[in-house]
């Protein structure tokens, strides 16, 4: 199964951008990239998700590598409410399974 | 339109008992998924069903855990004769699509004594 990497930890300031790397080096080419957050004891919030190209929504904006091994979501001004564990998932098309990676948890400094 | 339901949200079992979990997915999904989250740790997918057939249950233990998603009714995850390792929060998601965004619910809460 292919397997997603990500940071542990990352910090940012508030209002600044922020750009957190995903390594998915044995992506196949049925593999989604999905990105999900998740705030202390509550469940997984939709983030964005892509394929090949890169996709903008009103939450984030998902850069996928041109040899799709690696992904970058960006948030375009942190702030205080982005704080939470940021997961990159792979879905593949045929089969549905989901594989989350660990996740990196995301601190915004005021 | 009402999110995705799950039912209960804190569970707590004794060792050898059974804990039954349940999903209600959004209206007009026909694609849910089961994962768990131990403490501290990150999401494990166990389980992707489409209505009456288990597509991939390849994160699912092989004893004492089952689900189904009926025709009509719920989203059940069973755990036979529980144990203090499946103390975990367990969450459902749902979908429309089979790649689709997937929409979570708030998650049941299993500790087991």
């Amino acid at each position: 199964d292919a397997k997603t990497t990500q940071p542990n930890s990352m910090e940012s300031n508030e209002e600044e951008p922020v750009h957190l790397p995903c390594n998915h080096s044995t992506i196949s080419g049925t593999d989604y990239i999905h990105w999900y957050r998740q705030l202390p004891s509550q469940g997984p919030e939709y983030v964005i998700h892509g394929l090949t190209s890169n996709v903008n929504n009103r939450m984030a904006s998902l850069a996928i590598a041109e040899d799709r091994k690696s992904s970058t979501l960006i948030l375009h001004r942190a702030t205080l409410r982005d704080a939470a564990v940021y997961y990159c998932i792979l879905i593949n098309t045929n089969a549905g399974k989901s594989t989350f990676g660990d996740g990196t948890t995301l601190t915004v400094k005021p | 339109n009402a999110g995705v339901m799950q039912n209960p949200r804190h569970l707590v079992r004794r060792r050898g008992q059974e804990a039954r979990l349940r999903c209600s997915p959004m209206k007009g999904h026909s694609h849910v998924y089961w994962y768990r989250q131990l403490p501290e740790e990150g999401l494990k997918f166990m389980v992707y069903l489409q209505k009456e057939n288990i597509i991939d249950e390849s994160g699912m233990p092989k004893e004492r855990f089952s689900a189904e998603f009926p025709k009509e009714g719920p989203s059940i995850l069973r755990i036979q004769q529980v144990v203090r390792g499946d103390s975990a929060a367990y969450f459902c998601a749902s979908s429309p699509f089979r790649v689709g965004e997937q929409f979570f619910g708030p998650g049941t809460r299993l500790t087991v004594l």
